[in-house]
């Protein structure tokens, strides 16, 4: 059971805008900064959104991140073929002093 | 580039132990936090520790906390994760990555496969 709640799976047609959230408390969301993580299964992490909102060098602007109080969303726009994967988040509970990461949401693009 | 390169995985037995090195390069080594992260065959990523540029603040997830080990040399630019008491549960590709921020790695290696079996 991940402290972080992300819906299993969404889906969306290629062009759509498809948004995953995650939920969390004040021990973690709330009070630090969040990450996203797009995965596939036997390659390197990709790092898409840190400090709740900023992009990474090379990430497009079609993906984008959101915080209000104990929630993050990740959105993502213009969505490609390419864009299936899985997508975590991440960040700091400080009270368990441990980065947290949702269980992730499979993205499927239709 | 930033680039890092894991090894040191494999089939142990449960109850064994195993040593995994992530070789570093392309950044200042020693001024960053590097995270470990694993994911088990049909589950999700998992956060399993970091530890400070000057290897002095640390912390485990949990579930590996007692078993497992970070540590790391500046001077060879790598970071250890020593693993010991292994059980199934463990068997995950494992993946280092560079911290930018708390819980923001951006550069991260290509993972390697650790199956523990007996």
């Amino acid at each position: 059971q991940s402290v972080l709640t992300q819906p299993p799976s969404v889906s969306a047609a290629p062009g759509q805008k498809v948004t995953i959230s995650c939920s969390g408390s004040s021990s973690n969301i709330a009070n630090n900064y969040v990450s996203w993580y797009q995965h596939l299964p036997g390659t390197a992490p990709k790092l898409l959104i840190y400090d709740d909102n900023k992009r990474p060098s090379g990430i497009p602007v079609r993906f984008s991140g959101s915080k209000s109080g104990t929630s993050a969303t990740l959105g993502i726009t213009g969505l490609q073929t390419g864009d299936e994967a899985d997508y975590y988040c991440a960040t700091w509970d400080t009270s368990l002093t441990v980065v947290v990461f949702g269980g992730g949401t499979k993205l499927t693009v239709l | 580039e930033v680039q890092l390169v894991e090894s040191g995985g494999g089939l142990v037995q449960p109850g064994g132990s195993l040593t995994l090195s992530c070789v570093a390069s392309g950044f200042t080594f020693s001024n960053s936090w590097m995270h470990w992260v694993r994911r088990a065959p049909g589950k999700g990523l998992v956060w399993v520790s970091r530890i400070r540029g000057d290897g002095r603040s640390i912390n485990y997830a949990d579930s590996v906390k007692g078993r497992f080990t970070i540590s790391r040399d500046n001077a060879k630019n790598t970071v250890y994760l020593q693993m010991n008491s292994l059980r199934d549960e463990d068997t995950a590709v494992y993946y280092c990555g560079r911290d930018i921020h708390i819980a923001a790695a951006d550069s991260w290696g290509p993972g390697t496969l650790v199956t523990v079996s007996s």
